[in-house]
């Protein structure tokens, strides 16, 4: 069974710092890795995917991904981040079965901005 | 226009109550979900449906369950509520359910169970 590993769980920054969030799953198949982003009282909205091609993939607001197949990890960075960027991000994979896609998240990171 | 919504965003009620939480999509999608956020903030999935059809179904108790009049609507009964059941609840779609389809999440619904 597919699994995320997200082993930050809450990371405080001052505006311009640079990001870095992990994320490593865990399947041994093809896999289609996503990002998401929950601002406060907000829904969840993809920041970035990644299912083929150039594993380094840019997003909205800044942000990037890079897959490393070796590592089993797709990590989320943005070089400097704004206030605004406070928000729960979430890791997915999406492994699938029967042709269908069936979404793992990861248990999240709570990114606190301080102005 | 709100792509997904869902009702009521606010649901307080008592144990061994019944209780329904409506989602609509207006995308045109031929898939939507059903997610529940724990208090840790660990989103896990419920069901699945494709063009009304349950495609996913994890392991959740058979109180829990979900109707898909058409593909636009799919709605969540839970019967007997039980205090583990309180939580945020998210409805999604996406446009195929293929494997690099974007989901579209709602709102979400937090359900408080007293």
């Amino acid at each position: 069974a597919q699994s995320v590993s997200q082993h930050n769980h809450h990371v405080i920054l001052s505006e311009a710092a640079s990001l870095e969030l992990g994320c490593n799953y865990s399947y041994g198949g093809t896999v289609n890795l996503f990002w998401y982003v929950q601002y406060p009282g907000q829904h969840l909205q993809l920041l970035l995917k990644y299912f083929s091609g150039d594993p380094l993939v840019k997003g909205i607001k800044g942000f990037e991904a890079e897959f490393i197949k070796s590592k089993f990890s797709f990590n989320l960075r943005k070089p400097s981040v704004q206030w605004s960027d406070t928000a729960e991000y979430f890791c997915a994979v999406n492994a699938g079965s029967g042709g269908y896609q069936k979404v793992t998240f990861g248990t999240g990171t709570k990114l606190q901005v301080i102005p | 226009d709100t792509a997904v919504s869902q009702t009521p965003k606010y649901l307080v009620t008592q144990m061994g109550n019944d209780k329904s939480i409506k989602c609509e999509q207006n995308l045109g999608h031929d898939t939507m979900y059903w997610y529940k956020q724990d208090s840790k903030k660990f989103l896990k999935i419920m069901f699945s449906y494709n063009n009304k059809e349950l495609i996913i179904n994890e392991t959740v108790p058979n109180r829990f369950s979900p109707k898909s009049p058409d593909k636009a609507h799919l709605n969540l009964h839970i019967n007997s509520l039980e205090l583990g059941d309180s939580a945020v609840y998210f409805c999604a779609s996406s446009r195929a359910g293929g494997y690099t389809d974007t989901q579209y999440f709602g709102p979400g619904t937090r359900l408080t169970v007293l």
